[in-house]
């Protein structure tokens, strides 16, 4: 089944410890990105990568780090979790080209708690 | 600057009334794609509608419709007869080919709530 998992989909932690969510696809996508979503603020992007050792800032970077070694995985790190950072996160993939739009697949969300 | 503004936070109905929730975008590319995706309570986000820039035909599947008017840049979402299960929160969003068309630019979202 085609599809994009995370982990893990809720973490409850505390500031300033290291913490990392995954993300997974199993379909070949160059393509991964990574979104926050808060209340009245809809989703905002916050890094992606277009493809193996690409990476690039989104719309709200500060705070986090991503690494893309391999094509399936997109892993979002914080260094340093602070409260501000509690928030819902969302991991996409798609194929990717710059002449046509290929569908954007989302995994489940991570609900992140920073106390 | 917003590029999708979604004006209404929050709209309360009673189940069969019928509800239009408001999309308006901007962009500088001729060419690109709109999208509309339901987020209910258990937080996932289900793609609802993907329309094309160049496809301005109005689109109705069951008891959802959508109207795509390029002239006010608007890309309204009709659920008519609404049901206690329509009750989520509802995000239209942009995708453009200056960014490469795999990035979604989302609005704030609407929640919609329909009581019995």
């Amino acid at each position: 089944e085609a599809q994009v998992t995370q982990n893990p989909r809720y973490l409850i932690t505390v500031t300033g410890k290291k913490l990392t969510v995954t993300c997974s696809q199993n379909m070949n996508h160059e393509y991964m990105s990574w979104y926050r979503q808060d209340p009245g603020l809809g989703l905002r992007q916050i890094y992606y990568s277009m493809n193996v050792e690409v990476t690039d800032k989104g719309d709200v970077p500060e705070g986090y780090k991503v690494s893309r070694k391999e094509k399936r995985n997109f892993p979002l790190i914080l260094e340093s979790p602070s409260p501000n950072q509690t928030s819902l996160y969302f991991c996409a993939s798609s194929l990717y080209s710059r002449s046509s739009y290929n569908e954007q697949f989302f995994g489940p969300g991570t609900r992140l708690t920073v106390l | 600057a917003q590029k999708v503004t979604q004006a209404q936070t929050e709209i309360s109905v009673v189940e069969k009334e019928d509800v239009t929730l408001d999309c308006v975008y901007e962009t500088r590319d001729t060419t690109y794609y709109l999208f509309w995706y339901k987020q209910p309570p258990s937080g996932e986000l289900v793609f609802l509608i993907r329309r094309n820039s160049f496809d301005e035909q109005n689109e109705i599947s069951g008891r959802y419709s959508w109207n795509f008017q390029k002239s006010t840049s608007s890309f309204n979402f009709t659920i008519t007869a609404s049901q206690v299960v329509d009750s989520a929160v509802y995000f239209c969003a942009l995708s453009e080919a200056v960014r490469g068309y795999s990035t979604l630019t989302f609005g704030k979202g609407t929640m919609l709530l329909v009581s019995p």
